[in-house]
């Protein structure tokens, strides 16, 4: 159980485009998911926390107009990637649990998105 | 807030030993601590994780102990195999609180473990 699906798994894009991941809990629901930003040999970097039916929040640094985060129904939350630019190229990992704060943690496979 | 420091960065064993990875965290609130491993081009999994009320942990060849006194907590694999191989990440958080969970998930900067045949 509790299985968290990330699609695409890899996408590369002109820079200047927009890129959206998809990330899904296959096998509940999660009115919270937290999208997580790695560089290579890096520790995951928390960007943002999606919720259900209302604003995401952002944290320190995370700019909330390039990274555009809907999540509109209880197994599904979107990152936008928009105007990407080859900084931006990263590992986007995005997580959920059963239960919030009372649940562990699980990820999806995560996206590899190389701008070009 | 939390800070979680994690070592080694890099740890290479002959098949067949045993691997320990250690942690320490700062903020003595914290009282949920997973370990996740990480293979090449995917996202962490969860294999073990440890709550403040219990001292060790173990699944088969894995275990955890935590030692709340000194903060500090440690991942043991046993009889290691090449599947072994990955990067593992230690994380700190307080569980059952509002903000707790995966919210105040604090990660340590990664151990590369090489098992090497």
């Amino acid at each position: 159980g509790a299985v968290v699906s990330q699609h695409p798994s890899w996408v590369i894009c002109k820079s200047g485009t927009s890129v959206k991941i998809e990330c899904r809990s296959l096998d509940f629901q999660a009115t919270t998911m937290f999208w997580y930003r790695q560089f290579p040999k890096q520790s995951l970097m928390l960007m943002a926390t999606s919720n259900e039916g209302s604003k995401a929040t952002y944290e320190q640094g995370v700019e909330k107009d390039k990274f555009l985060i809907n999540h509109a129904s209880l197994t599904l939350s979107t990152l936008t990637v928009t105007s990407a630019h080859p900084e931006d190229s990263s590992f986007y990992i995005c997580s959920a649990s059963v239960d919030r704060g009372n649940s562990p943690l699980h990820f999806g496979n995560g996206t590899r998105l190389t701008v070009t | 807030g939390e800070n979680v420091e994690q070592h080694p960065s890099t740890l290479s064993v002959q098949e067949g030993d045993s691997a320990v990875i250690k942690c320490t965290y700062s903020d003595s609130a914290s009282n949920y601590f997973p370990w996740y491993k990480q293979e090449l081009g995917k996202g962490p999994q969860l294999i073990i994780d440890i709550r403040s009320n219990v001292g060790e942990k173990k699944d088969q060849r894995i275990a955890v102990t935590l030692n709340k006194t000194a903060k500090h907590f440690s991942l043991h694999i046993t009889e290691t195999q090449p599947e072994d191989s990955a990067v593992y990440f230690c994380a700190a958080s307080l569980f059952g609180a509002s903000g707790g969970g995966a919210d105040g998930l604090t990660f340590g900067k990664g151990t590369h473990l090489i098992i090497q045949p």
